[in-house]
């Protein structure tokens, strides 16, 4: 099976400006989680969706919006661009729904420098 | 207190012996518990998933689970240079999210 993949892998934005970020989860995963990575505060959780809907949400501005389709395919967007917003974005999926279902499988990431 | 703790490291280890990393964790629900390994640069990759108490081998990787104490813990036998990585724990809480502990850099000494 193809892994998870995300795009673009690397983009530079001005503050102010807003970002979209798109992952594709592995083949008949359903749950697509978000991760904001950075070095002072590690892996925090963003948000999770599941069959086109938000279950789960961490504690984050609400600048920090998501969305899943019908494909499971997850876009994150970031409204308003602050620097202490660059960060390395990942997005991770499972497959949801069995015992194993909070495995999750990172994709490459997404590293956005805001300048 | 933090919702999954680890020692941040370095912990080195010379290469052939075994690495212990270990975990804690506050949440007494939790009931999965993970352990990703993190190579410079790149995203985490699952190693193991541990579930019920007591030991769980995978080749050189055992984990180790100990719901009672809230700890889970990770041995890595016969240390190799390749192993050098940070190690993430895992954790799903009581509101079904996964926490993840700021991780545990761990260096093979040649």
């Amino acid at each position: 099976k193809a892994g998870v993949t995300q795009t673009p892998r690397y983009l530079i934005k001005t503050r102010g400006q807003q970002v979209t970020l798109s992952c594709s989860p592995i083949s008949g995963h359903r749950s697509v989680s978000w991760y904001q990575q950075t070095p002072g505060q590690g892996l925090q959780f963003l948000f999770e969706y599941f069959s086109e809907t938000q279950r789960n949400k961490g504690n984050f501005p609400g600048r920090f919006s998501g969305r899943q389709f019908s494909n499971s395919r997850s876009e994150m967007n970031v409204s308003t661009l602050e620097l202490g917003d660059s960060a390395l974005y990942l997005c991770a999926s499972s497959s949801a729904g069995t015992l194993y279902s909070y495995e999750q499988y990172f994709g490459p990431g997404t590293r956005l420098t805001v300048t | 207190q933090k919702e999954v703790e680890q020692n941040s490291g370095p912990l080195s280890v010379p290469e052939g012996a075994i690495a212990s990393l270990n975990c804690t964790y506050s949440d007494r629900v939790s009931q999965s518990f993970f352990w990703y390994r993190q190579y410079s640069g790149k995203s985490p990759e699952l190693i193991m998933s541990i579930y019920s108490n007591g030991d769980k081998e995978d080749g050189r990787f055992t984990a180790q689970l100990n719901k009672a104490s809230q700890y889970v813990s990770l041995l890595i036998r016969d240390s190799q240079p390749s192993d050098s990585a940070t190690y993430l724990c895992a954790v799903n809480n009581r509101d079904d999210k996964i926490i993840f502990g700021k991780g545990t850099r761990l260096h093979i000494l040649p």
